[in-house]
């Protein structure tokens, strides 16, 4: 069965500071890995998407990397924000006969403070 | 959350009764989705289109029916309410011929059945 397995659950963290949140998953044939962030009373919005070959990916202070032979990936926020106060998910896709059969995490929810 | 639009953004029923949420979008994807999303669980897929009046059941299906008669909307509908649906839905969409099959959400509709 396909798992996404996302930790912690949740994390407090000072403005300013960085973090990073773990993403461990069980999903064949791996496909892409990507992450999503969501604000409270919004849809997931994409942060990042990592094929097989890749194992690092960069947007503004954000930075995804994925070891695929481990199954893991990592999403570190840099110099964080207020505004970066969200639930972070972790999503897998694997092809199943030309179709992206994808599976979410639970999410890792993130509260900056001041 | 540009080109997809939910509605209603809220809604309380009661059980029993019949309930029909809607998916808008603006941007001739082919592949849209429904989802559900409740505390403890990472999004769950009700069910899927892939185009006009295709249509097929995600992994918690019971009690929802679907329709697409245009490429724009997309249809969940609740054939007779139950608490068990209270939830939040999320409607996506996706453009599977493009490179990335990424995935841009709804805001979502908040759903109690009381």
């Amino acid at each position: 069965k396909n798992q996404v397995e996302q930790s912690p659950q949740s994390l407090i963290i000072l403005e300013g500071k960085n973090c990073t949140l773990q993403c461990n998953y069980t999903v064949s044939p791996f496909s892409n890995l990507r992450w999503y962030k969501q604000d409270t009373g919004r849809g997931p919005v994409s942060l990042t998407i990592m094929t097989f070959s890749e194992n690092t990916k960069s947007n503004g202070r954000y930075t995804a990397t994925l070891d695929a032979d481990t199954k893991q990936s990592s999403l570190h926020i840099t110099a964080s924000q207020l505004s970066d106060s969200a639930s972070y998910i972790c999503v897998v896709s694997a092809n199943s006969g030309g179709y992206q059969k994808v599976t979410f995490g639970t999410g890792t929810k993130l509260q900056v403070i001041p | 959350d540009a080109g997809i639009t939910q509605s209603p953004r809220h809604k309380v029923t009661e059980t029993g009764t019949p309930v029909t949420l809607r998916c808008h979008q603006t941007e001739n994807h082919r592949y849209m989705y429904w989802y559900r999303q409740d505390p403890g669980h990472g999004l769950r897929l009700i069910h899927y289109s892939y185009g006009v009046k295709d249509t097929d059941k995600g992994e918690v299906s019971d009690g929802y029916s679907v329709s697409r008669s245009k490429t724009e909307d997309f249809l969940l509908t609740l054939e007779s309410a139950t608490s068990s649906q209270t939830s939040v839905y999320f409607c996506a969409i996706s453009d599977p011929t493009g490179t990335s099959y990424g995935y841009t959400f709804g805001s979502g509709t908040r759903l109690t059945v009381v």
